[in-house]
């Protein structure tokens, strides 16, 4: 009954090499988020979508980019993997934008790059 | 912008221990917030929220946390923790009055019960 899923759960890919981590939900959420969480470091927000509305946080870098096809899917694609995106990323969703609404997480997708 | 500074990287407690995770963020203005939870090999659960009201906040499996304005901070605590309760524990804080939709963590307490 898991309602972010996050695929796939571990992704090696090689240093320049492009990559696509997915992220669906079953709970109609208006709202999906993509975090980076490094070793030992708190989770990073990186991007959000609020329906179509794409909304890049400021120091995101260039290389990474999200797609968000309809309700249900949100893609991140980092274009040229460095090996300082090793990382998990996490997926979540929230019912609306506004703050007092809890985000729902996936279990995330650790990405190595060789 | 908010921050958020967990004390705490590791805790180590013996089963019907006391718990008590500090938590402190930096924001002058109205803030959310919020206790997340993370049980190995699973997602980051939510615990419990602080919106407004009641600065005692009660959650799952018998978590509380305090709001204490006037201290910044947001302890979580349990009167007597589990095996089960192994897990790691993230603050975090959203603010609207910052005009961000941000929730930002802190960098997490690893809570390790000993049976």
């Amino acid at each position: 009954d898991a309602m972010v899923i996050q695929n796939p759960r571990y992704q090696v890919t090689q240093f320049g090499k492009p990559v696509t981590l997915s992220c669906s939900q079953t709970l109609n959420h208006n709202v999906m988020y993509w975090y980076q969480q490094k070793s030992s470091q708190a989770p990073k927000l990186l991007f959000h979508y609020y329906d179509k509305d794409f909304n890049n946080e400021a120091d995101t870098p260039d290389n990474f980019q999200s797609r968000r096809p309809n309700t249900s899917f949100c893609f991140l694609d980092i274009r040229s993997p460095g090996l300082g995106d090793a990382a998990m990323y996490l997926c979540a969703t929230s019912s609306h934008r506004e703050l007092n609404q809890p985000q729902h997480f996936g279990d995330g997708t650790r990405l190595s790059i060789l | 912008a908010q921050s958020v500074s967990q004390h705490n990287h590791h805790v180590i407690l013996s089963e019907a221990a006391s718990l008590e995770l500090g938590c402190n963020y930096s924001y002058g203005g109205t803030v959310n917030l919020f206790w997340y939870v993370q049980y190995p090999g699973q997602h980051l659960q939510l615990l419990l929220k602080y919106f407004s009201g009641d600065p005692l906040v009660k959650g799952i499996k018998g978590f509380e946390a305090e709001f204490i304005k006037s201290k910044f901070s947001f302890n979580l605590r349990k009167p007597s923790v589990q095996w089960s309760d192994t897990a790691e524990y993230f603050c975090a804080v959203n603010a609207p009055g910052a005009g961000s939709y941000q929730l930002t963590f802190g960098k997490g307490t690893k809570l390790s019960v000993i049976p």
